[in-house]
């Protein structure tokens, strides 16, 4: 089984700090990760996804099969960027299903 | 397009009695997944249905059940609710069955008394 791990659930950065938020995995097959954000009073909406190795918002993610992790890094925190940020991994389930398994979430506060 | 829609946004329910929470896909997508999420927790998987089908089903109960219409909009159904089944519930639709990217509805949050 999947297991998504996301070790901190609050992290407090000063605006124009470097900031990551990390995100450990287990899985026996080939592991497709997702980050995804949730603004305060918005839906859940995607951020960004390790195949497409893009830069959103500033934010980056890499994929690091040998530690498992895919830790979710910009270099200079904006208040803006203050929200519920969850890691995700995509499974095939027996029935063909595909499945997101979330971590718990890290709120993320970006001070003035 | 208004994206995935959900309703109601809000509901209370005592517990014994069944609830049906309905969910409206993007335009064009064909499939929708369910997911609970209790307070303090990320999104917990129940249920994905493609092309009418059952697709996946997550750790829940027979009490939940749900089904999707040719329109593709889907409801999910609890059945003798429990003070525990009190969360937050998404619906996400995606393209196709292995659609990659799932795109969220803004969720019904329910209250069991």
């Amino acid at each position: 089984a999947q297991r998504v791990t996301q070790p901190e659930k609050l992290l407090s950065v000063f605006k124009g700090a470097p900031v990551e938020l990390k995100c450990n995995y287990s899985y026996s097959g080939s592991p497709e990760l997702f980050w995804y954000v949730q603004y305060s009073r918005q839906r859940l909406q995607l951020l960004l996804r390790h195949i497409s190795r893009e830069s959103i918002k500033g934010f980056t993610a890499d994929l690091n099969k040998g530690e498992t992790s895919f830790h979710l890094k910009k270099p200079f925190a904006q208040e803006e960027d203050s929200a519920m940020y969850y890691c995700a991994l995509s499974a095939t389930t027996s029935g063909s299903a595909r499945q997101l398994t979330f971590g718990s979430g890290t709120q993320l506060t970006v001070l003035p | 397009d208004a994206g995935v829609t959900q309703s109601p946004t809000h509901l209370i329910k005592t517990r014994g009695q069944h609830v049906t929470l309905r969910c409206s896909p993007i335009s064009g997508h064909k499939s929708v997944s369910w997911y609970q999420q209790v307070l303090g927790q990320g999104p917990q998987f129940i249920f994905q249905y493609y092309e009418k089908e059952e697709r996946g089903r997550g750790n829940f109960p027979d009490r939940f059940s749900a089904r999707q219409f040719p329109n593709y909009s889907s409801e999910l159904n609890v059945n003798a609710l429990l003070l525990g089944d009190s969360a937050l519930y998404l619906c996400a639709s995606s393209f196709a069955q292995n659609g990659q990217t799932q795109y969220f509805g803004p969720g019904t949050r329910l209250l069991v008394l």
